[in-house]
């Protein structure tokens, strides 16, 4: 059974650091993996796909890797500005289901 | 239409009602799921619809839960004789196809349940 798994739950780091967040899973047979960002009271919004023939995907200052074989995926975010506060889920998707993380919440401080 | 669209977006109700909560997905998009959020949790599975196909419903938590998909566009989750662990919020997202490698999932913006 996939499990997935996101590490730290919580995370608070001051304006223009880098930082990793990281997800993992049990199951390498996976179609993709996503990465999602959650703000309060809103939907999810989708930010990158991997596919699982892919080792990364890049999308401004998001860069999420995936190694199947480790069952490891990181969400690497440049530069953070307060307006990347929000709860980043990671989600692995097999056949039609997806199978969530928790989630990191991230604080930027100003 | 542009996104997922889902109403009521709040919906406060006494337990034992009956809840409809709708959704209107993206035009052409074939995939169909509902999750649950409760506070502070992840996403819980509820039911998945992908075209014309019978839809999994194997994350519905009772048979109080039921959902359709009327002509392969809007879906209604409904609730009969709502309880308090039924307070959650429910979302719907739809995507173009469900079981491919390029599963991009656009999400609605949730119907916030609470159950008095």
């Amino acid at each position: 059974k996939q499990e997935v798994t996101q590490i730290p739950a919580a995370l608070s780091v001051p304006e223009g650091e880098n930082l990793v967040l990281n997800c993992s899973f049990t199951d390498s047979a996976i179609y993709n993996l996503q990465w999602f960002r959650q703000d309060p009271g809103k939907g999810l919004t989708s930010l990158l796909l991997i596919q699982s023939s892919q080792r990364e995907q890049t999308s401004g200052r998001l860069n999420a890797s995936l190694d199947k074989s480790s069952g490891r995926s990181t969400l690497y975010i440049a530069a953070s500005q307060p307006g990347d506060s929000a709860t980043y889920l990671c989600a692995v998707q097999s056949n039609y289901q997806l199978i969530w993380g928790a989630g990191t919440k991230l604080i930027i401080k100003p | 239409g542009a996104g997922v669209s889902q109403s009521p977006s709040n919906k406060v109700t006494e337990k034992g009602k009956d809840v409809e909560l709708r959704c209107d997905p993206i035009s052409g998009h074939t995939a169909l799921y509902w999750y649950r959020q409760s506070l502070g949790q992840g996403l819980e599975f509820l039911i998945y619809f992908q075209g014309n196909s019978a839809p999994d419903k194997s994350g519905l938590p009772s048979d109080r839960f039921s959902a359709e998909r009327t002509g392969g566009s809007v879906s209604t989750l409904t609730i009969q004789r709502t309880q308090q662990e039924d307070s959650a919020v429910y979302l719907c997202a739809s995507s173009l196809r469900g079981s491919s490698g390029a599963n991009v999932l656009t999400f609605g913006a949730g119907s916030r349940l609470t159950v008095l």
